[in-house]
């Protein structure tokens, strides 16, 4: 696709339940990002992948974030055992090239709105 | 670890100019970059200094200092659709850092 799709748009669960939220990036992009943001903050980085291996999961909170990216092209963020303070928006961005150091941009989806009630 | 410091809101007329600070703490820095962010919509780039010295595109620009850890986006001829949150991120290793982000308020 022309951008960084992020499907679902809105997702509304229970504490205690598992999400998985979906990334489909740039095609031909190597770099794959995962952010959270919460309301009135920037975004908070969680994982970079390159390729099909998680170069950079230091900012996953605990272990019941997990990401995977078994082809190198869509990504799955996967949130177990939900808490209500797990609500944000999950932002996906990917990049061209590995490092975003080297143009600083990243091409972000639309996210998606994760409520847990 | 990394921290980034911005004003939290910034108000300001149509045709005005404003400039949005940022300060930032970092280890392996690259470079700083801006974002913007309309309500509900996703962050898009500005632009990235890597180097010191200002940065011109269109009707904005961007500066940077690394030695004072330092910079700033300035924003000319400010227009009602200028109205968002602005972001400045520094790359540090592998990703993005985001600072907390500046809501700008322009009236006509």
């Amino acid at each position: 696709g022309a951008g960084v799709s992020q499907t679902p748009s809105n997702k509304v669960t229970e504490k205690g339940k598992y999400v998985e939220l979906r990334c489909d990036p740039i095609s031909g992009h190597t770099a794959l990002y995962w952010y959270r943001q919460s309301l009135g903050q920037g975004p908070e980085f969680l994982i970079y992948f390159q390729g099909t291996g998680a170069a950079d999961d230091s900012g996953l909170p605990n272990d019941r974030f997990f990401a995977v990216r078994p082809e190198g092209s869509v990504s799955t963020l996967k949130i177990q055992r939900t808490e209500r303070g797990d609500s944000a928006v999950y932002l996906c961005a990917s990049s061209s090239d590995g490092l975003a150091g080297s143009t600083g941009e990243l091409f972000f989806g639309e996210g998606s709105r994760l409520t847990v009630l | 670890g990394q921290s980034l410091e911005q004003p939290s809101e910034v108000t300001a007329v149509e045709g005005a100019i404003v400039q949005i600070n940022c300060t930032y703490q970092t280890s392996g820095f690259y470079g700083l970059s801006w974002y913007q962010q309309h309500d509900g919509g996703a962050p898009t780039f500005l632009s990235y200094n890597a180097l010191d010295g200002l940065e011109e595109t269109g009707r904005f620009s961007s500066f940077l200092s690394r030695s004072d850890s330092y910079g700033y986006l300035l924003l000319q001829e400010l227009q009602m659709k200028d109205s968002a949150s602005y972001f400045c991120a520094v790359t540090s290793g592998t990703a993005l850092i985001f600072g907390k982000g500046t809501t700008l308020s322009v009236s006509s």
